[in-house]
């Protein structure tokens, strides 16, 4: 069992907002890091750290934490912005890597 | 280009064994940390394990469910990483990806992130 948990599945409308979370113990030691994929496809980091975002990801995303809880925020959901999305952190021992079961996310 | 390309998967029966490599090109390789995370279809990222610099003293780590099977180990000279798999099991079936580790100091937290991934390699287990 992954010690970061999401929702399974999230719909946003559109060009509404959504927010994507990510709960954990070692999230209260450790920022997420943020990755997106599509089918058939390697993941994509899209944010990392308190809220950065590597070249390419449009703005649209941020990121936050507080407490054991992270979230991707996505401001104005495009079509392409459809995919899974999966949050990564240390473990509670800081020595090794989980990642949350992943939300798919549908833009509708 | 920073880039990172996977090879050596495809099908492998029970009890066999595979080595996958990972090409790295673009960024410093002998400084960074080196990843391994699979997927099976329909199922979500795993992380498999990592292999430091040699200024960490080439350190190693697996998950549980690998742990004993799989050695990861790295050519600097070559800029690649291996993954050997061992005692393979049908549960193994996934696509292999190696990823690179970045890691900054945060206020109040630890920043830790994978970027680039490679494409993946697939890895079936079947007899």
């Amino acid at each position: 069992s992954s010690e970061l948990t999401q929702d399974p599945a999230v719909s946003v409308a559109l060009g509404q907002t959504v927010r994507i979370t990510c709960q954990g113990d070692s999230l209260r030691s450790y920022y997420a890091s943020w990755y997106q994929q599509k089918p058939g496809q390697a993941p994509v980091l899209v944010i990392y750290g308190k809220n950065n975002r590597p070249s390419g990801i449009p703005d649209r995303f941020s990121g936050s934490s507080s407490g054991n809880t992270a979230s991707l925020t996505i401001t104005g959901a495009q079509a392409e912005d459809e995919a899974d999305y999966y949050c990564n952190s240390r473990d509670s021992s800081g020595n090794l890597v989980v990642f949350g079961g992943g939300t798919k996310l549908t833009v509708l | 280009e920073v880039q990172l390309v996977e090879s050596g998967g495809g099908l492998v029966q029970p009890g066999g064994s595979l080595k996958l490599s990972c090409a790295a090109s673009g960024f410093t390789f002998s400084g960074s940390a080196m990843h391994w995370v699979r997927q099976a279809s329909g199922k979500g990222l795993e992380w498999v394990g990592r292999i430091r610099s040699k200024a960490n003293s080439y350190a190693t780590a697996y998950a549980a469910s690998v742990k004993g099977r799989f050695t990861i180990s790295r050519d600097d000279s070559k800029n690649t990483a291996y993954l050997q798999m061992n005692s393979l099991k049908t549960e193994d079936t996934a696509v292999y990806y190696c990823t690179r580790h970045q890691a900054a100091a945060g206020t109040g937290r630890g920043i830790n992130w994978f970027d680039p991934w490679g494409q993946g390699t697939l890895v079936t287990v079947s007899s």
